[in-house]
């Protein structure tokens, strides 16, 4: 079955930066896309961008202002997500999500399986 | 950005009965080349990660139990739960897709009553 497995809670200071990764397996890695989606503590949800294990194609949320990279590593069906210069209000709960419904240059979709979440908190 | 505004907020349902949310977009996500909405449907239990419901606004994911329907279509779109079982008690959250940023809506929390 398809499974989405991501690394786990980190904690960090104010100006650090993480990284989050998602080990995808039961399907056939370049398929699909993943997307990143996160929920701060108590709240609703906010897709942060996608990267196209295919091509290696990404997009990312105006919001983030650049401080997002996406990248993959298609011999182990990994995908990573990095957010640098995190503030206290990246504190959140990521989630990675499995993409269907990609063209060669976007993944707008819905997210049809989703890891378990990593918790990560900003704090000093 | 589209805004996707959901009501209500939350509410309290009999076991049995229906559960009726709304979900209405700032702007049409209906793409006139193939009559598609895009718009999706997610279940969210406490401590779980969201659980794809309904895309297309209305097509059912594989194994989600027929109780469960979306309707709708241009900007405004209803997702129904009926004979709800004590294990809907959960979040709902409504998503578009037809454009970036992708977005969603605040969500209802539905309980039993």
């Amino acid at each position: 079955q398809v499974r989405l497995v991501q690394s786990g809670a980190e904690v960090k200071n104010p100006g650090a930066s993480v990284t989050v990764s998602c080990k995808a397996s039961g399907y056939t890695f370049t398929t699909y896309g993943i997307s990143w989606v996160r929920q701060a503590p108590g709240q609703g949800l906010e897709w942060m961008g996608w990267i196209s294990p295919y091509n290696g194609n990404t997009g990312s949320a105006r919001s983030l202002q650049g401080r997002v990279t996406m990248t993959t590593d298609t011999s182990t069906s990994v995908v990573y997500m990095e957010v640098r210069n995190l503030r206290s209000d990246d504190t959140a709960v990521y989630y990675c999500a499995r993409t269907p419904y990609c063209s060669t240059t976007s993944c707008y979709s819905w997210f049809d399986s989703w890891g378990q979440g990593t918790l990560v908190i900003v704090s000093s | 950005d589209i805004v996707m505004t959901q009501s209500p907020d939350s509410l309290a349902v009999s076991l049995g009965e229906r559960a009726t949310i709304k979900c209405k977009s700032s702007q049409s996500i209906l793409y006139s080349s193939n009559n598609k909405n895009y718009l999706a449907w997610y279940q969210q239990k406490p401590r779980q990660p969201p659980k794809l419901l309904i895309y297309w606004a209305s097509t059912r994911e594989s194994g989600v139990p027929d109780r469960f329907s979306g309707s709708g279509s241009g900007t405004d779109f209803t997702l129904t739960i009926s004979n709800l079982q004590a294990e809907d008690v959960a979040v709902y959250f409504c998503q578009q897709y037809f454009g970036a940023p992708l977005t969603f809506g605040g969500g209802t929390k539905v309980e039993i009553k």
